[in-house]
């Protein structure tokens, strides 16, 4: 069964300096999805990125990007330039391909603090 | 692209009774999701449907739980003779046709509490 972990309950940061926020995930497919999706409080999650396993390029939105690294099932969020608004629940999630189930899979999250 | 409504917001019952939730999601998805979240948790799986069928249903989901999708738009989840553990945030979110590219749009949630 596929399982995905965050290990850092909790990340602060100083307003406009960079975080990275870790996730690993444990699949037999080759291919799939990986998301990372922000939580503000009392509000709705929201998608922040997406790649897909195939690309080996890694995938950037605007201040958000990601390291994936395939072998080593690691898929880590980098936050630069940290704003107050990116205070937040951070969870990663996984979507498989191949295996027949299009369940999303979601890690136990980060909390990120940001300082000003 | 209304957004995913999910009603009510807040439910309050007492342990032993019925509550069912409600899920629109956006017209066009024909995937539609339902998570529970508790405090501090990452969201945890329950059952999805494509269109009106139900394909996949969580091994932790009692048979106190169901959820339907009758005409393939919204979706209700009912659960019978609440219990304490059952309090919870209850997410719903859908995704597009386009699935292969698609990542899931999540609405507010309901949030139980049961007495």
């Amino acid at each position: 069964a596929q399982t995905v972990t965050q290990s850092q309950p909790e990340m602060s940061v100083q307003e406009a300096e960079t975080v990275t926020l870790s996730c690993t995930y444990d699949t037999s497919e080759s291919d799939y999805y990986l998301f990372w999706y922000k939580q503000p409080p009392s509000r709705q999650m929201i998608l922040v990125i997406r790649q897909e396993a195939y690309k080996q390029q890694n995938a950037t939105e605007n201040r958000f990007s990601v390291n994936f690294q395939k072998a080593a099932k690691s898929f880590s969020l980098k936050i630069s330039d940290s704003q107050l608004g990116d205070a937040a629940m951070y969870f990663c999630a996984y979507r498989g391909q191949t295996s027949g189930t299009y369940k999303y899979i979601f890690g136990t999250g980060t909390r990120l603090k940001v300082l000003a | 692209d209304t957004g995913v409504s999910q009603n009510p917001r807040h439910k309050i019952t007492k342990r032993g009774q019925n509550v069912t939730f409600r899920c629109d999601p956006i017209s066009e998805h024909n995937r539609l999701y339902w998570y529970r979240q508790t405090l501090g948790q990452g969201p945890e799986f329950l059952t999805y449907f494509q269109n009106e069928a139900q394909l996949e249903k969580s091994r932790l989901l009692s048979d106190r739980f169901s959820a339907e999708r009758p005409k393939g738009s919204f979706s209700t989840l009912e659960i019978q003779r609440t219990e304490q553990g059952d309090s919870a945030m209850y997410l719903c979110a859908s995704s597009s046709r386009d699935f292969q590219y698609g990542a899931l749009h999540f609405g507010n949630g309901t949030r139980l509490t049961v007495t």
